[in-house]
C-alpha cells in the first residue's frame, strides 16, 4: 500500500519569513495530493491540492509542487502570519480509487 | 450544506460502556471515512465505506470496534466494550470519488 512520510514535524519561522513542508510517497500510481490544515479543536481543512498532470499550483501565499519522478511534493507558505500556525498533513491517493493515506503531520508556529 | 456532522462533541464514559459515535455526510459524497487520533499515533483510518459498503476495515484497531453506514446519510462507529485507551478524537469525512476529503468537528471521547 502507499506510504507518506513527512518533515519537520515541527517547524517554528518567524512572522514574515516563509515555511516549507515536505512529503514523500511510495506508490507511482497515486495521482492526487491534498494538503489539510487543522486548527485546535477542529477537523484537518484542504488548503490546496494538486493532480499529478501538474508541477506546481499557487494560491495566493501557498504554492505546492510536485516532483513526480523522486515522488515528492512540498508546501510552500509564503510571508508567515500567526494565523498560519496550525498542524498541517499531506496525503496521496488514487483518485477515484478510495482512501488517502496521510503523512503524520507538521506543527507549523509562526512567532510574531 | 452544513457540512459534516459528527456527534456528540464531547463523551466521557466508563470503562467497559457502550460507545455509539455518530454522522451524517456531505449529501451527494460517495466515500465516507472515519479517523482516530491521538497525539501517538496521529490521524489513523479505521474504516472506509464507498456507496454505503464498507470497502477497507484494516485500520479497526480489534474486534471491540464496528462501524455500519445504513444509508448514504448515515454512519455510525461502536466501541463495546470501551477501554481507557480508546481515549481519542474520532473524525469522520465524507468525499466525491476519493478527492478533497471534509471533514467533521469531531468527537472527543474520554474513557475512564
Amino acid at each position: 500500500g502507499e506510504n507518506v512520510e513527512q518533515h519537520p514535524s515541527t517547524l517554528s519561522v518567524q512572522e514574515g519569513d516563509s515555511a516549507v513542508i515536505k512529503c514523500t510517497y511510495s506508490d507511482s500510481a497515486s495521482n492526487y495530493f491534498p494538503w489539510y490544515k487543522q486548527e485546535l479543536g477542529k477537523g484537518p481543512q484542504l488548503i490546496i491540492d494538486i493532480r499529478s498532470n501538474v508541477g506546481e499550483k499557487k494560491d495566493q501565499r501557498i504554492a505546492v509542487t510536485l516532483n513526480k519522478t523522486a515522488k515528492h511534493f512540498s508546501l510552500h507558505i509564503t510571508e508567515t502570519q500567526p494565523e498560519d500556525s496550525a498542524v498541517y498533513f499531506c496525503a496521496a491517493s488514487r483518485a477515484n480509487a478510495g482512501k488517502s493515506t496521510f503523512g503524520d503531520g507538521t506543527t507549523l508556529t509562526v512567532k510574531p | 450544506d452544513a457540512g459534516v456532522i459528527q456527534s456528540p462533541r464531547h463523551e466521557v464514559t466508563e470503562m467497559g460502556q457502550e460507545v455509539t459515535l455518530r454522522c451524517k455526510p456531505i449529501s451527494g459524497h460517495n466515500s465516507l471515512f472515519w479517523y482516530r487520533q491521538t497525539m501517538m499515533r496521529g490521524l489513523e483510518l479505521l474504516i472506509y465505506f464507498n456507496n454505503n459498503v464498507p470497502i477497507d476495515d484494516s485500520g479497526m484497531p480489534e474486534d471491540r470496534f464496528s462501524a455500519k453506514m445504513p444509508n448514504a446519510s448515515f454512519s455510525t462507529l461502536k466501541i463495546q466494550p470501551s477501554e481507557p485507551r480508546d481515549s481519542a478524537v474520532y473524525f469522520c469525512a465524507s468525499s466525491l470519488y476519493a478527492l478533497e476529503a471534509f471533514f467533521g468537528q469531531g468527537t472527543r471521547l474520554t474513557v475512564v
